[in-house]
This record gives C-alpha cells, sequence and structure tokens, in this order.
C-alpha cells in the first residue's frame, strides 16, 4: 500500500528563523494539502499544494508566511517561516486520489511536531 | 461556511461498553463525511469514509451513519478496548471532493 511519509518528525526552533517540511509519497496522487494542529485543537487546513504552479492558501493564511512547493505528483514541502511561539505546532500533510488510495478518500502523513522557542 | 462540531468533547468508559460518537455539520452539501482516529501526537489514520449517497460503513467493531437531512453523522464503537483509546475525528468534505473541515474530536479514554 502506498506510503505518505514527513521529514523531519519533530524540531525544536528558534523564534525568527525558518523550517521546510517535506512531505513524500511513494505513488502519485492528484491532490496533496498541509494541515496545522495547535495544540489541543482541531485540524485547520492552511493550503492546497498544486503542482507546478501556486499554492491555495486559506483564509488566515498567506504565502508570505507559509510558502509551499509541489514540483511534482509525489512531493511537496511546507515552509513555515520567521517562527514565533504561536507557530508551534504539528503540522501534516494529507493526499488524495489515485496511487493505491480510494478516491476522494484523505489520508495524512505522521505529522511534523515544531516548538518555537 | 461550514461549521463540524463533536459531541461529547470527551468520554471515559470501562472496558466491554458500547459507545456511540456524535458529529453534526450545518451544510448537508457534502461529498462525503470520513472518520479518523488520532493517537496523543500522531498523524491521523482514516477509519471509515461514507459517501454522501450511503447511510452508512461498517469495519469490523466500527460502525458510521450518516443522516445528510440533519446533518449528522455517528461512529459506534462495539465491545470498546482499552488499545480504542484515542481521540476521534469527524470531518466533512465539500462538494468538489477536496476539502475537509473537521470537527473538534471527542477524546475517548477506554478503561481496562
Amino acid at each position: 500500500s502506498a506510503v505518505i511519509s514527513q521529514k523531519p518528525s519533530r524540531d525544536i526552533c528558534q523564534r525568527g528563523t525558518s523550517l521546510t517540511i517535506q512531505c513524500q509519497v511513494d505513488s502519485q496522487v492528484t491532490m496533496m494539502f498541509w494541515y496545522r494542529q495547535q495544540p489541543g485543537q482541531s485540524l485547520t487546513l492552511i493550503a492546497t499544494a498544486n503542482q507546478g504552479s501556486e499554492a491555495t492558501y486559506e483564509s488566515g493564511f498567506v504565502i508570505d508566511k507559509f510558502p509551499i512547493s509541489r514540483p511534482n505528483l509525489t512531493f511537496s514541502t511546507l515552509t513555515v517561516s520567521n517562527m514565533s511561539p504561536e507557530d508551534s505546532s504539528i503540522y501534516l500533510c494529507s493526499v488524495t486520489g489515485t496511487g493505491g488510495f480510494r478516491s476522494y478518500e484523505q489520508y495524512f502523513g505522521p505529522g511534523t511536531r515544531l516548538t518555537v522557542t | 461556511k461550514q461549521e463540524v462540531t463533536q459531541i461529547p468533547a470527551a468520554l471515559s468508559v470501562p472496558e466491554g461498553e458500547n459507545l456511540v460518537l456524535n458529529c453534526s455539520f450545518t451544510d448537508s452539501a457534502i461529498y462525503n463525511l470520513q472518520w479518523f482516529r488520532q493517537d496523543p501526537g500522531k498523524g491521523l489514520t482514516s477509519l471509515l469514509l461514507i459517501q454522501s449517497s450511503q447511510r452508512e460503513q461498517t469495519s469490523g467493531r466500527l460502525n458510521a451513519s450518516l443522516d445528510k437531512s440533519s446533518g449528522r453523522s455517528t461512529l459506534y464503537i462495539a465491545a470498546s478496548q482499552p488499545g480504542d483509546s484515542a481521540t476521534y475525528l469527524c470531518a466533512a468534505v465539500n462538494n468538489a471532493g477536496n476539502m475537509l473541515t473537521f470537527g473538534g474530536g471527542t477524546r475517548l479514554m477506554v478503561k481496562p
């Protein structure tokens, strides 16, 4: 079955720095998404990662703060820029579409736990 | 804008009990509804997906139902076990089939 991996699994960063999170799928998928889960909260969609074009951001999220790349159908990155303690969260990528996944059912990576000090 | 609510927020039961988790959504124009499990500090595991044309789905001891007209879904867990302890999240999928709106989750503790 298809596998979704994220790197790093966790990190502790200083405020003002940036971190890039990678999401890799071992087969091609139609859509990739990035979510944020703040401590004790549910998941909020940050953006849809579009292959070869700019990501589609949800209200409250901007490209300067969360630049996203998706160079192909199996890989995406999310960068958290100029971090502050409020960015401490779990960041999760999810996928849907072909490549061993049932259509329209979303599957999630293991998440990246980010702590900003 | 879709809003998803889960009740209760937390639940503690003794092992062996059958239990029901509730999920309600405000916009009935959904493509499907998905239930997930999340263990502490981990990602999400997909449990069940119910298409908008379906009434229920079953997987092992889990049964999920969907009533679009009333904006409700329930997850039934039979003969609960300590290993079922986790947070259960429901998510409504929009009509384009691509965007999930999550509820706040139900944190379940099953005591031995």
